[in-house]
């Protein structure tokens, strides 16, 4: 089956700084990935969709100079969390949808990001 | 626009029992619908997925779920429930345009007891 892979798993760092958070889809391309936020005991929030080679396209509410994200290829996104604060600190899942799929998305593991 | 309900938030449920899991959508188009499954500090996996064709749909783990049009719903069953079963349950719903983007329900906790 298809297969996403998040890296780091975790991660930890001072308020300030930038975290970069990958995500790959190892056996098959990807022209679609988003990136989505979870609270504890909530459902997931869509951050934004990521298309290969072009801009992304983020939903209402979410800062895309805070939240950059990049998909330079057709196996990679990247979301990095620029001037991270304590409240960014949640679980962030991406997720791929393979080109020519039908509706069907693959998630990754998730990153857990504290930010202290 | 889409959106999703599921209508337990909790279903505490003892072992070897059946379990259903309610959802409902709601699209001004057609639309593809969705299981996933999230254990703790995991990410989502792929219960099972109605695209078109049969309104019976089975999934992996013994789950299956029916697409109803007429009620636009899309409930999650399975007829005899383990241990292991317990998670948190997703229903999401993607419009059939092939836009790809998911709208999720609030999930369901399912509690599996001995």
């Amino acid at each position: 089956g298809a297969v996403v892979s998040q890296h780091p798993s975790r991660v930890i760092c001072k308020s300030g700084t930038s975290v970069k958070i990958e995500c790959r889809s190892l056996d098959f391309q990807a022209t679609t990935m988003f990136w989505y936020r979870q609270f504890p005991k909530q459902s997931l929030m869509l951050m934004a969709t990521s298309n290969e080679g072009s801009k992304a396209t983020y939903e209402q509410g979410v800062e895309k100079d805070k939240f950059l994200i990049n998909h330079a290829s057709l196996t990679l996104s990247t979301l990095t969390v620029t001037s991270a604060h304590p409240e960014d600190s949640s679980f962030y899942i991406c997720s791929a949808r393979s080109t020519g799929g039908v509706g069907t998305q693959y998630f990754g593991p998730g990153t857990r990001l504290l930010v202290l | 626009a889409q959106s999703v309900t599921q209508l337990d938030s909790q279903v505490p449920v003892f072992e070897e029992a059946p379990v259903e899991l309610r959802c409902n959508y709601s699209s001004s188009v057609s639309v593809y619908l969705f299981w996933y499954v999230q254990y703790p500090n995991q990410g989502l996996q792929l219960l099972l997925k109605y695209l078109s064709g049969s309104t019976l749909v089975k999934g992996i783990n013994g789950f299956e779920a029916e697409f109803n049009k007429s009620q636009t719903s899309f409930h999650l069953r399975k007829p005899s429930v383990h241990i292991s079963d317990t998670a948190e349950y997703f229903c999401a719903v993607s419009e059939g345009n092939n836009a790809g983007k998911s709208t999720f329900g609030d999930g369901t906790t399912l509690t599996v007891k001995p």
